[in-house]
């Protein structure tokens, strides 16, 4: 079945930095989406992003579906941004379903 | 207000018992999925269910079953047959299944002791 690899697996920054997390896919998906699970377990929809790029305050993210990648950028991280973060994609398997990467862990230090 | 609601938040069971987790959902979404996550793991998909009255096996449904009777319900239930149901579970819906933003629910914490 389809890959969804994310990279770094884990991540670690000094309050204020930026960085880049990776999505990639080893076939075609019909749409991408990333969250951010809370220490609560809570999942929060960051983009849904089928192509192209989007912003979000701190937070943009860009799809190239031509490339079966996606790139989720945190500028000015805040130790608030701290927990794991999740791209899914679905694929058309006789019925639609949406499947996730293992996640980059981030933790922000103060 | 709109949203999903998984009911309860922690479950505590004996093992052997078969035990049945809520998500009611008020977004008149057609589809609703169910999620499995262990510790520091992604989410794998148990069951999911396109529209009323039909639901389809995600990658990892042996010990569990569930029902769609209705639009915004969608119940999972864990079976004794389950050989490892402590978990974090949670369910999602989606306008329709394809292609469509996914949101989720707060998820159950379920322990079998």
């Amino acid at each position: 079945g389809i890959q969804v690899e994310q990279s770094p697996p884990d991540l670690i920054l000094q309050e204020g930095a930026n960085s880049t997390l990776r999505c990639n896919f080893s076939d075609s998906v019909n749409n991408l989406q990333w969250f951010h699970q809370n220490p609560w377990g809570q999942l929060i929809n960051l983009f849904y992003i089928p192509s192209g790029t989007k912003q979000n305050g701190r937070l943009s993210a860009t799809t190239v579906a031509t490339e079966r990648y996606s790139l989720l950028y945190i500028s000015s991280s805040q130790t608030t941004d701290s927990g794991v973060y999740f791209c899914a994609g679905t694929v058309n398997t006789g019925g639609f379903k949406t499947i996730f990467g293992a996640g980059t862990r981030l933790f922000v230090k103060a | 207000d709109g949203g999903i609601t998984q009911s309860p938040k922690y479950l505590f069971r004996k093992e052997g018992q078969n035990v049945t987790l809520s998500c009611e959902q008020n977004l008149n979404h057609d589809a609703m999925y169910w999620y499995r996550q262990d510790p520091g793991q992604g989410l794998r998909l148990i069951y999911y269910s396109q529209i009323v009255n039909d639901f389809q096996k995600g990658d990892i449904a042996e010990g569990y079953s569930v029902s769609r009777e209705k639009k915004e319900s969608f119940p999972l239930t864990v079976t004794s047959a389950q050989k490892n149901p402590t978990a974090f579970y949670l369910c999602a819906s989606s306008k329709t299944g394809a292609g469509t933003e996914a949101f989720f629910g707060q998820g159950t914490r379920l322990t079998v002791v």
